[in-house]
């Protein structure tokens, strides 16, 4: 089945830089998701892709629906303490209506 | 987006035993999805919960193990059945109402077994 990639695994860094992170795939999709789950709870819905090329942003996130439709990043400028969390890509499987989702990306911010 | 109510919010359970979790949408939803994150790991899809016929379960999941009902568009129940330490997870539901604001979870009830 479809599978994405996704990295880095984990991230620590200091309150104020910037942060990036990206999934891969070796198969196409036609809609990328970010999501950021907080410690118990549920993943909530960042920033949502649906066109080859197409760069969104929501405050300091932006992210890009690469042109090849294999890959997909999700940048935070400014980083703050509540930026910590876990950080999931995510897209329509082969059949469309089910979501794969990346392996995660653990963000910590030392301020 | 939809509103999703589950729970319990978590609990700790015996082996053998059975827990079922419930999830309520705010609005009719013609699918439901049920998933399973283990700890430190992503999340896995347990099976799409359709109104009026029997829910369809991923690869290595089974409905003896996982049953699910459906009664109506706003409601669904997981049951975990004869449970097992290796069942301790986070059990999470989704809908798909559309649109920009997709796929709703709801806030997962976490899974302990002893």
């Amino acid at each position: 089945g479809q599978q994405l990639n996704q990295s880095p695994q984990s991230m620590f860094i200091q309150e104020g830089e910037d942060v990036s992170m990206n999934c891969t795939s070796s198969s196409i999709f036609n809609t990328w998701l970010w999501y950021k789950q907080d410690p118990g709870e549920g993943p909530v819905l960042l920033i949502a892709l649906y066109k080859a090329g197409e760069l969104t942003s929501n405050g300091r996130l932006t992210a890009q629906f690469g042109i090849t439709r294999k890959d997909s990043f999700l940048n935070i400028s400014a980083s703050i303490p509540s930026d910590v969390g876990i950080y999931f890509c995510a897209g329509p499987g082969e059949y469309g209506n089910k979501l794969v989702f990346g392996a995660g990306t653990i963000l910590r911010v030392k301020s | 987006s939809a509103v999703i109510s589950q729970k319990p919010s978590r609990d700790i359970c015996q082996r053998g035993t059975s827990l079922t979790i419930q999830c309520q949408v705010d609005s009719q939803v013609t699918m439901m999805f049920w998933y399973r994150q283990q700890p430190g790991q992503s999340l896995t899809l347990i099976a799409t919960a359709n109104q009026g016929s029997e829910a369809t379960y991923e690869s290595g999941f089974v409905i003896d193990k996982f049953p699910i009902s459906r009664p109506n568009l706003t409601f669904s129940t997981l049951t975990v059945s004869n449970m097992s330490p290796e069942d301790s997870s986070i059990y999470l539901c989704s809908v798909d109402t559309g649109g920009v604001n997709g796929y709703t979870f709801g806030s997962g009830t976490r899974l302990t077994v002893v």
